[in-house]
């Protein structure tokens, strides 16, 4: 069966420090793979998406970056952080049929300070 | 431009009463619906989608293009069913899965 694993769980990181939140994907191949914002009022908000190795699109202009290394892989980056990156990330994948169902992991919660 | 609105942030009912979760889109085009729900300490997963016409954990939700709305629907509310609940859009027509999601509503169930 497939399996999403997201880390760290927590983070807390001082203002312009780096990033990295890491994302894989177990049981499956050339899964479609996304990260997501999840904002208290604002819902959830789409960050980035990749449908295969090294290929990234960014859905909104920010401090943040993405990176597909490989196949099963999906990482979040900064080179500095900003107060407003808090928030909690949700990385996502989905499977080459396009059927709207998303598996998310458990989320990271970072608290930029 | 796609849009989902739910305007409740929160809703809190009693055992055995009814449930709405309300949805609204915005959508030029053919929508897909789905509602996505998390519950406490769980992962965020798919609840149902419109296409589906299918009742889960005895949930419904009907798309209604005329009002634009995909309003989730439970007669009787149980404890287990708290949670925090999302409504999601996605064009027929869209190449890559991408979905847009409300902000979505708290469901409170009280004893």
């Amino acid at each position: 069966s497939q399996t999403i694993h997201q880390w760290p769980a927590t983070l807390v990181q001082p203002v312009g420090s780096p990033l990295s939140l890491e994302c894989t994907v177990e049981g499956t191949s050339n899964p479609n793979l996304y990260w997501y914002r999840q904002a208290a009022g604002r819902g959830l908000q789409l960050l980035f998406y990749s449908v295969g190795i090294g290929q990234i699109s960014s859905e909104v202009p920010q401090n943040l970056s993405a990176s597909r290394p490989q196949d099963r892989q999906f990482i979040l980056s900064s080179k500095k952080l900003l107060l407003s990156d808090s928030g909690f990330y949700l990385c996502a994948w989905s499977g080459a049929r396009v059927t709207g169902e998303l598996f998310f992991g458990e989320g990271s919660r970072l608290t930029v300070l | 431009a796609q849009r989902v609105t739910q305007p409740e942030k929160l809703l809190s009912v009693f055992k055995g009463a009814p449930v709405e979760l309300k949805c609204n889109y915005s959508y030029s085009g053919s929508p897909e619906l789905f509602w996505y729900v998390q519950y406490s300490r769980q992962r965020l997963q798919l609840l149902l989608r419109h296409i589906s016409r299918e009742s889960i954990k005895g949930f419904t939700a009907d798309l209604n293009k005329g009002e634009t709305s995909f309003h989730l629907k439970k007669p009787f509310a149980q404890e287990e069913d708290s949670a925090m609940y999302y409504c999601a859009l996605k064009g027929v027509n869209t190449g890559f899965q991408k979905l847009v999601f409300g902000t979505g509503t708290r469901l409170l169930v009280s004893p």
